[in-house]
C-alpha cells in the first residue's frame, strides 16, 4: 500500500516555463513533507520542505504548496532551467511517531526534463 | 564538510553469494539509515540506527539481511545469501539526531545479482 504517490512518472517542460510536480499521500498522520532531487548515479539531495502547519514554502525558484484537506502537495519550479532536469522524489514523515522520526516515506519519483 | 561516503559504488554477484556494503556518515551525525531503492521505485527504509543502537528495523528481511554500527560511526550492511530481487541501489543516509527533519544521502551502491 503506497502511502506517498507520484502519479506522473515523467514531465517535459520548456526552459523558462513553470514545472509543476504533484504528490498525494494517504496517511493523515504525516506532518512533514520534503522534496528531494536526484541526478543519475548520485544520491538524493534535499531540495525544499514544508511543515503541515503551513500551506506554502518558498525558496528561490522553488515553491511547495500543501493542501492538507486534499492530502496533496505540489512543487513549482519557476522559471525552469535545463539543470533542473532530474528525478524528483516527494517524501513524507510523521514527526510525532516515537523513534521513527526521520524515517522518510518516498514516492516513486517524477522524471523532469527541461528542454532548452 | 564531507558528505556521506559509501563503498563500493558497484557490485555484481551471483545469487546465493554474500555481499557487504560500507557507509561512513557525516561527522557528528548520530542517526544513520540504510535505504533500498529498486529500479523505478522510491527509496525504502531498511534500518535506522541512533548511535550504535537500532531504532527501527521493521522492514529489514532479517533472514538474509543484517546491519551493524558497532562504534556508533560507520556501518555495514550485509546480504547473505543474495537473491535476484535484491538487485537495487543501497543508499546510506545520516542526520544529526532522531527527529531531525531531513536526511543526507550518500551516492549509493548499485548491486546486481545474476
Amino acid at each position: 500500500d503506497q502511502q506517498v504517490k507520484q502519479n506522473s512518472p515523467s514531465l517535459s517542460v520548456q526552459e523558462g516555463r513553470i514545472s509543476i510536480l504533484n504528490c498525494d499521500y494517504t496517511n493523515s498522520m504525516f506532518d512533514y513533507f520534503l522534496w528531494y532531487k536526484k541526478y543519475p548515479a548520485e544520491g538524493p539531495t534535499f531540495l525544499i520542505s514544508i511543515s503541515s502547519i503551513k500551506d506554502k514554502n518558498e525558496d528561490g525558484r522553488f515553491t511547495v504548496f500543501l493542501n492538507k484537506s486534499a492530502k496533496h502537495l505540489s512543487l513549482h519550479i519557476v522559471p525552469s532551467q535545463p539543470g533542473d532536469s532530474a528525478v524528483y522524489f516527494c517524501a513524507a514523515n510523521d514527526m510525532n511517531y516515537g523513534g521513527s522520526q526521520g524515517n522518510l516515506i518516498f514516492g516513486k519519483g517524477t522524471k523532469l526534463s527541461v528542454k532548452p | 564538510e564531507a558528505g556521506v561516503a559509501q563503498s563500493p559504488r558497484y557490485k555484481i554477484i551471483e545469487k546465493r553469494q554474500s555481499v557487504a556494503f560500507w557507509c561512513n556518515p557525516i561527522s557528528g551525525h548520530a542517526t544513520l539509515y540504510w535505504y533500498q531503492q529498486i529500479l523505478g521505485q522510491g527509496p525504502k527504509l531498511l534500518i535506522q540506527f541512533q548511535n550504535n543502537g537500532v531504532v527501527d528495523d521493521s522492514q529489514l528481511p532479517k533472514d538474509r539481511f543484517s546491519a551493524e554500527r558497532l562504534k556508533g560511526v560507520d556501518s555495514t550492511l550485509k546480504i547473505q545469501p543474495a537473491k535476484l530481487e535484491d538487485s537495487a541501489v543501497y543508499l546510506c543516509a545520516s542526520s544529526p539526531f532522531v527527529g531531525y527533519t531531513e536526511a543526507f544521502f550518500g551516492q549509493g551502491t548499485r548491486l546486481t545479482v545474476v
